[in-house]
């Protein structure tokens, strides 16, 4: 069965410093991989999406992402936090041949002024 | 319509009631999946449709747990005999089908179970 696994449920980051978010996946074959972000009160929002196409996937709101295979990893960065990223991220893969989004447990990202 | 709509956003009942919930997915979207999220932690699949079809309940946690999606549009989760382990936000989302998997997220209704 699919896993994800993000390392750390909590992250706190200044203003302006890198946002670094780890996520890695047990698959023998590389799903589609995601990076959703809940603000508080509002559903998930999608930031991007590896779908085999590029490993280094770029986002909104200045995110990026790269996929390695020999990691399995699919970790999330930022160069410079804004006050407005401070919210939950969760990583999510899905296989091809299913439907269902397996979600990690989550990382929130608190920013310091 | 314009995004996913759920309803209620905030259920409370007690323990032995039954629970109905809604969702109102995207309206070019054929695709519905229902989640649910505990305290602290990830979105957990429950089930799917695409339009009225229902290929996958795999991850309803009991006959407890029913979906019906009957016209293919709206859905609805209905939870009876309602425990205190069912509190949790209640997720919907929607995708156009063979899409590449990007799902459209509702803002959940929470429900608690006192």
């Amino acid at each position: 069965a699919q896993s994800v696994t993000q390392l750390g449920s909590h992250v706190s980051v200044s203003e302006g410093a890198l946002v670094l978010l780890r996520c890695n996946y047990s698959s023998s074959v590389p799903p589609y991989l995601f990076w959703y972000v809940q603000y508080p009160n509002q559903g998930l929002q999608l930031l991007l999406k590896y779908t085999s196409a590029a490993t280094l996937v770029k986002g909104i709101n200045g995110f990026e992402a790269e996929f390695k295979k020999s990691e399995t990893s699919f970790h999330l960065t930022k160069p410079s936090a804004h006050m407005s990223d401070a919210a939950e991220y969760f990583c999510a893969a899905r296989r091809d041949a299913g439907n269902k989004l397996t979600f990690g447990g989550g990382t929130r990202v608190l920013v310091k002024p | 319509g314009a995004g996913v709509s759920q309803s209620p956003r905030y259920k409370v009942t007690k323990r032995g009631q039954d629970v109905t919930l809604r969702c109102d997915p995207i309206s070019s979207h054929a695709t519905l999946y229902w989640y649910q999220q505990a305290l602290g932690q990830g979105p957990e699949f429950l089930t799917y449709f695409n339009y009225e079809a229902q290929p996958d309940k795999s991850g309803l946690p009991s006959d407890r747990f029913s979906a019906e999606r009957p016209e293919g549009s709206i859905s609805t989760l209905t939870i009876q005999r309602t425990e205190q382990r069912d509190s949790a936000m209640y997720r919907c989302a929607s995708s156009l089908v063979g899409s590449s998997g990007e799902q459209f997220f509702g803002p959940g209704t929470r429900l608690t179970v006192l």
